[in-house]
């Protein structure tokens, strides 16, 4: 079974600020992790993914994460916030064996302040 | 760049009354699912397909749904008799071949009156 948490479903940054977005993951089975995003109104985009290769992950829009098996963690991280960024934001696992369905966390807010 | 299609945008229905929901996935893809989101909750699984056959559903997935690949390119979420509760965003999505990553569609918002 698998599941993830997003820790805070709402966070504040300032415009320019670090943003880290947090998100902890339970699997049974070695697991693939994402980062998705969605815009209002609009669907869900794939920012970035883990998929047992190299474990600092880097994405779009600035975006990267980095898998911690120790701290089953997965970790989203932007050096600098900018407006463009406001969306809500979800951490997804699934297992390796190819195709297998995405298990999402409840998602994260996140709010720029200028 | 190819991308997953889902018509209509937003459906407005009868409780009691039958949808479908449609979406033409990416053309050389070949896994298929549907995603729900209930305003303000977390994207939740419904159903796998591949091959013409469900491969994996969740308890969300009961007889009033069924899923279908009518011809080569669209894929249906059929939902028979609609409840209040299936008022939701409803997400199509599909993988490649050689690829780990589900490609979403933009959704469609159902309304059950």
């Amino acid at each position: 079974a698998q599941s993830v948490t997003q820790l805070g479903s709402h966070v504040s940054v300032s415009e320019g600020a670090l943003v880290l977005l947090r998100c902890n993951y339970s699997s049974s089975v070695p697991p693939y992790l994402f980062w998705y995003v969605q815009y209002p109104n609009q669907g869900l985009q794939l920012l970035l993914k883990y998929t047992s290769a190299a474990t600092l992950v880097k994405g779009i829009n600035g975006f990267e994460a980095e898998f911690k098996k120790s701290e089953t963690s997965f970790h989203l991280t932007k050096p600098s916030a900018h407006m463009s960024d406001a969306a809500e934001y979800f951490c997804a696992v699934s297992a390796i064996q190819g195709a297998q369905k995405l298990v999402f966390g409840q998602g994260t807010r996140l709010t720029i302040n200028p | 760049e190819p991308e997953v299609t889902q018509t209509p945008s937003h459906q407005v229905t009868q409780m009691g009354q039958e949808v479908i929901l449609r979406c033409v996935p990416i053309s050389n893809h070949l896994y298929f699912y549907w995603y729900r989101q209930i305003l303000g909750q977390k994207v939740e699984f419904l159903v796998s397909f591949y091959n013409n056959e469900i491969s994996e559903k969740s308890e969300i997935f009961d007889d009033q749904f069924s899923v279908e690949r009518p011809d080569g390119s669209n894929f249906t979420l059929k939902i028979r008799s609609t409840k209040l509760e299936d008022s939701a965003m409803y997400f199509c999505a599909s993988v490649g071949d050689s690829t780990d990553t589900q490609y979403f569609g933009p959704g469609t918002r159902l309304t059950v009156l």
